[in-house]
């Protein structure tokens, strides 16, 4: 009940493409959803963060879709770039100590 | 803003010494940091919560007595690997909760020879 399920595990997309993360879960008492960009050997960035009442969330190129009947949200990238190769952590907070329950993660790369 | 920083970014020690770890909020106050551990090409592994002036909360499997943490101020977090063993050597990682955010310090590459 306290997973968050991330995929694809692994994504390739074309320079100029969206880049489509998906993530699923099962606790319906999480109540705030970040993205987070991970370059390797460096610490998790926040990108961009959901809130269950809200269905679409977009900050430049980066779309949450959040649909909280299907308990599913997803990372869109627009206008994929290079400098976009990273990985991709979903997160759901759970309760009041603020804790976040982590997805598995998804390593993205652009190709030029 | 909500920058957080960690220092060292990366140590190399002999087995059965000790390593601390600090971990700063350098323009906000948190009142709750967290300890991470990162293995290669996985997700992030919680170790411990900290609230500023009480004990920290270990996640189960995490050895109280070799993962310390203190949380001494608002915008200080220390963690100390006691007596440390190759098997510790990972990449560790603090965060620093911003509202409902935690932002993230840059983290520490642990080797321990």
């Amino acid at each position: 009940q306290q997973q968050v399920k991330q995929s694809p595990q692994s994504l390739i997309v074309q320079k100029g493409g969206i880049s489509i993360i998906n993530c699923a879960y099962e606790n319906t008492a999480f109540d705030y959803f970040p993205w987070y960009q991970q370059f390797p050997g460096k610490g998790p960035a926040l990108l961009i963060a959901i809130r269950p009442d809200v269905s679409e969330k977009k900050e430049g190129r980066f779309t949450i879709s959040f649909n909280k009947s299907a308990k599913q949200f997803s990372l869109h990238i627009m206008d994929s770039q290079p400098g976009d190769s990273a990985t991709y952590f979903c997160a759901a907070k759970r309760g009041s100590n603020y804790q976040l329950i982590w997805g598995a993660g998804t390593k993205l790369i652009i190709k030029p | 803003g909500a920058v957080v920083s960690q220092h060292p970014s990366r140590v190399i020690c002999k087995s059965g010494t000790s390593v601390k770890i600090e971990c700063r909020s350098l323009d906000f106050q948190a009142t709750t940091m967290f300890w991470y551990r990162q293995f290669p090409k996985q997700s992030l592994m919680l170790m411990a919560t900290s609230n500023e002036g009480s004990k920290a909360t270990y996640e189960q499997g995490v050895e109280k007595d070799k993962f310390l943490i203190n949380h001494a101020s608002l915008t200080l977090s220390t963690l100390t690997v006691t007596s440390a063993h190759p098997e510790d050597s990972s990449f560790y990682i603090c965060s620093a909760r911003g509202g409902s955010t935690q932002y993230f310090g840059p983290g520490t590459r642990l080797t321990v020879l």
